[in-house]
């Protein structure tokens, strides 16, 4: 069955620089929803859309933005970064308000 | 404030031992109560309870939920190495959309 799919798996940037990171959600799932775990955390949640809409805002810090497309996939932008922003980036999807589905993660290490 | 608590934290059995993880929650809006297993990578889904006292049973696992006490529990029988993992319970509450909230995860490690 397909899965959620994540690009980059890794990601190394240095700091002040800016790192784009893209989902594509599980087929006819309409709500993707990002998350960031660092070392030894849980996930926290960031930001998650519904049909191309915002529809929840966590713990997203100013300097990342993120959208949904008219395809569903969506994409987290994240600007000047800080060594603190290194961690494990996990997309996840659902349909409608069901189980959400992570996908694989990216990893991103900021030097 | 919205939380989830597990316990315990960590968690070393022998092959063979059954085990019981614990999930208590305190939100707003409850609507569903999720257990995810993270081995090294990305949370991979296991159960999703809505309704109190209905046990949900995959092979080896199983898991209950009582809404009035506010807590779930995953059992696990006849454990194995390949258990190994972290398990991760988390809270969807919330309007519209809403979010998960997770707990730090119970980690358990199944010596052979």
């Amino acid at each position: 069955a397909a899965g959620v799919i994540q690009s980059p798996r890794h990601l190394i940037k240095e700091k002040r620089e800016t790192a784009t990171l893209k989902c594509y959600p599980i087929p006819r799932h309409d709500t993707v929803y990002w998350y960031q775990q660092g070392p030894g955390q849980d996930p926290q949640f960031l930001i998650s859309f519904y049909e191309k809409m915002q529809s929840d805002k966590g713990s997203i810090p100013d300097r990342f933005s993120a959208q949904q497309f008219s395809d569903y996939h969506s994409e987290l932008n994240m600007s000047s970064l800080e060594l603190g922003d290194s961690a494990l980036y996990f997309c996840a999807s659902s349909a409608s308000l069901e189980t959400q589905y992570f996908g694989p993660g990216t990893r991103l290490l900021v030097l | 404030e919205d939380k989830v608590v597990q316990s315990p934290l960590s968690l070393v059995v022998h092959e063979g031992d059954t085990v019981t993880l614990n999930c208590s929650y305190e939100v707003t809006n409850f609507r569903s109560l999720l257990w995810y297993k993270q081995e090294k990578k990305a949370p991979t889904f296991l159960f999703m309870l809505t309704s109190s006292g209905i046990e949900k049973k995959s092979g080896r696992l199983s898991s209950i939920l009582d809404k009035k006490e506010l807590f779930s529990i995953l059992n696990i029988t006849a454990t194995q190495t390949g258990d190994s993992a972290i398990y991760l319970c988390a809270v969807w509450h919330g309007g519209s959309q809403g979010n998960l909230i997770f707990g730090k995860g119970t980690k358990l490690s199944v010596k052979p």
